[in-house]
């Protein structure tokens, strides 16, 4: 499985896109990057996946580089809710169990 | 709310006992994960059943084992509990198998302290 690597933390004023970088330079062709966060002593909460193209649904909106070594989370409006440790990960592949595997994440905060 | 359960919320119990946590997953939803999360940490996968056989395994010793059941309902079992296996504990499930592009979803997780 490819390795993440994750600012530990970011701020972000309340209204104003939140921009949460990820590097996966040894992702291999197959691989999904899948974005996950977690709110303090909740589970993770799926937030998208992609393989190669931009990706955006209601929460946010994930920023694949052509040479797929690297992505950007964009959350375009964050709100005091948005606080939490957002995890980058890298899965599949063949012979996977799609286990995902957690980093230390960044942790983003929205300041007022 | 992804619709995954789990039951108990907290949990205490004493060094070398066992004990059960149990999930139940969105209706459909076939896969199951387990994963440890320490206090400070990203979660840890256990291990994953699909149609209730284990389908893959992280660096847990065997007295962690699960069940996966056909109601979409699963266990987590640990015998012999060490100090170190207190964590918050999540399963997640998902509608398919493996390296298909799937999401999985998170539970609310059991707080188990061993004390």
């Amino acid at each position: 499985d490819a390795k993440t690597t994750q600012p530990p933390s970011m701020d972000c004023a309340e209204g104003r896109a939140a921009n949460l970088p990820c590097n996966h330079s040894t992702i291999s062709g197959n691989e999904y990057v899948y974005w996950y966060r977690q709110i303090h002593s909740q589970g993770p909460q799926y937030i998208i996946h992609g393989l190669k193209n931009n990706e955006t649904n209601e929460m946010a909106s994930l920023i694949i580089t052509e040479d797929r070594k690297s992505s950007t989370l964009i959350l375009p409006h964050a709100t005091l809710r948005d606080t939490a440790v957002y995890y980058c990960i890298v899965r599949g592949g063949s012979g996977n169990t799609g286990k995902l595997i957690f980093g230390q994440g960044t942790t983003l905060q929205v300041k007022p | 709310e992804t619709g995954v359960t789990q039951s108990p919320t907290h949990l205490i119990k004493t060094r070398g006992q066992q004990v059960t946590l149990r999930c139940s997953s969105q209706s459909g939803h076939n896969t199951v994960s387990w994963y440890q999360q320490a206090l400070g940490q990203g979660p840890q996968f256990i291990f994953q059943y699909y149609r209730e056989e284990e389908n893959g395994r992280g660096n847990f010793p065997p007295r962690f084992s699960g069940l996966q059941f056909p109601n979409y309902s699963s266990e987590l079992n640990v015998n012999a509990l060490e100090l170190d296996d207190s964590a918050l504990y999540l399963c997640a499930s998902s509608p398919g198998l493996a390296e298909s592009s799937y999401e999985q979803y998170f539970g609310p997780g059991t707080r188990l302290t061993v004390t």
